[in-house]
């Protein structure tokens, strides 16, 4: 399967923890997306890789989160002390920008939903 | 943040019906508007990607509109089947990155 990998699924954590998410983009896709989801609402750009620069951060994201792209390829996003208003889906999503192709879909994976009890 | 909203966010189709729904976007400093579908436990899957004022795109029973001018999109199902059943996600591109709407959620009933 050459999709866009993310890992763990699943993750149930006590409030105040810190938790990890791992990204396998697409091999040859140079741009990967972080977006959270939660209930009712659509997905929420989190931050934007382009290669191994981290380009863009939202400014709704607290700095208990963190995000790294080393060598341009996979990328962890990291959230410290985690609070319940974490609990929602984290979204990976790879695209390339080669010939031009400026407005190109994303590719998504299935996304790793955190619980924070 | 952007505002990109869709409506409506659920409807009810029966199977063999047709049926459309909106995504209103920001009309000034358009580049493109994608259209996802995303099914349950699936990862969200793209349908198409709109650029050009009075784009119409199409595959198999789906098809999708764009007026950027007065900033809408339309989706449309013709002959609705289950497997149709999903939550139909617009995003405005701005600066590389992507804007969703809160998603039009479609059931189909046998």
């Amino acid at each position: 399967d050459t999709g866009v990998s993310q890992n763990p699924r699943h993750k149930i954590t006590k409030r105040g923890q810190n938790v990890t998410f791992r990204c396998d983009p697409i091999s040859e896709h140079n741009r990967l997306y972080w977006y959270r989801q939660t209930l009712g609402q659509g997905p929420e750009f989190l931050t934007y890789f382009q290669n191994e620069a981290q380009l863009e951060k939202s400014r709704l994201l607290s700095d208990r989160f963190s995000a790294e792209r080393p060598k341009g390829s996979f990328s962890t996003l990291e959230i410290q002390r985690t609070e319940q208003g974490d609990s929602a889906m984290y979204l990976c999503a790879s695209s390339s920008n080669d010939r031009g192709r400026v407005h190109g879909e994303l590719f998504f994976g299935e996304g790793s939903r955190l619980t924070v009890l | 943040i952007l505002n990109v909203e869709q409506s409506p966010q659920s409807l009810h189709v029966q199977e063999g019906d047709s049926t459309n729904f909106t995504c209103s976007f920001p009309s000034s400093n358009f580049y493109a508007l994608h259209w996802y579908r995303w099914e349950t436990a699936k990862s969200p899957e793209a349908l198409f990607v709109m650029t050009l004022n009075g784009d119409e795109k199409k595959k198999g029973r789906i098809s999708a509109t764009l007026n950027t001018k007065e900033g809408y999109s339309y989706l449309y199902i013709k002959g609705s089947q289950p497997e149709d059943s999903a939550t139909y996600l617009c995003a405005f591109l701005n600066d590389y990155k992507l804007s969703f709407g809160a998603g039009t959620t479609v059931t189909v009933r046998a």
